[in-house]
């Protein structure tokens, strides 16, 4: 079983709808990552918060909100997507000690998520 | 590296034998690499990793091997078993928090 749990696993919702996705991890990691992936191809890093703070935003649309209430909480909420946003997204995290980013990230089974 | 085309490089192996997965990485900066296993319909799962001060590191029955040099970096498994199956993404942190993946490598074993 996966330590980081992804809510929900797979999710259908209209351009106009409004939705979020949820993770949790309690291994008291304070770096939580979110990534989209497409069929085929690798996880393409979106945003990266470290110490509930947004440390990094890879110039994603802002259709994608991200939001970490506390240490052991990421959400990523959805409004007017396209399309094209239908993936896996994957949530992850990591501890931090020493050089930011050099552990190993934990990942979760990920939402797969189908825009209509 | 950058992901290019609709299809996975793929290995094929005979159970029991050695694989050797490659990956070319992009940023000649980068002081930290990963090997990660997908599985179907799982997320990465951490496999090993090595960092730039080092050209070699084992695992149980993995290996990764880090020629700074030439950008590149291998996954070697030892005696594949069925359960290798998967897809294999080279990562390296290019700086900071930021992680970029490999186009990944789908490896058979074969019974």
């Amino acid at each position: 079983d996966t330590e980081v749990t992804q809510t929900p696993k797979h999710l259908v919702m209209g351009m106009t709808n409004k939705k979020s996705l949820k993770c949790e991890q309690h291994m008291g990691h304070r770096a939580m990552y979110w990534y989209k992936q497409k069929a085929k191809k690798p996880p393409e890093l979106m945003f990266v918060y470290s110490y509930e703070k947004l440390s990094i935003n890879e110039s994603v649309p802002s259709r994608f909100s991200p939001e970490c209430p506390n240490s052991s909480l990421l959400n990523l909420h959805l409004h007017a997507l396209q399309p094209e946003d239908s993936a896996l997204y994957l949530c992850a995290s990591s501890p931090i000690s020493g050089t930011p980013g050099a552990q190993p990230q934990h990942f979760g089974d990920g939402t797969r998520l189908s825009i209509l | 590296g950058e992901s290019v085309g609709l299809h996975l490089p793929t290995l094929s192996v005979q159970e029991g034998d050695n694989s050797i997965i490659n990956c070319a990485y992009s940023n000649s900066a980068s002081d930290y690499f990963i090997w990660y296993k997908q599985e179907s319909g799982k997320g990465p799962q951490f496999i090993i990793d090595i960092r730039s001060n080092m050209d070699k590191r084992q695992g149980q029955r993995v290996t990764v091997l880090l020629n700074k040099t030439v950008k590149h970096l291998s996954l070697q498994i030892a005696a594949t078993q069925p359960g290798d199956s998967a897809v294999y993404f080279c990562a390296e942190n290019t700086g900071g928090f930021k992680t970029i993946f490999g186009a990944g490598t789908r490896l058979f074993v074969k019974a």
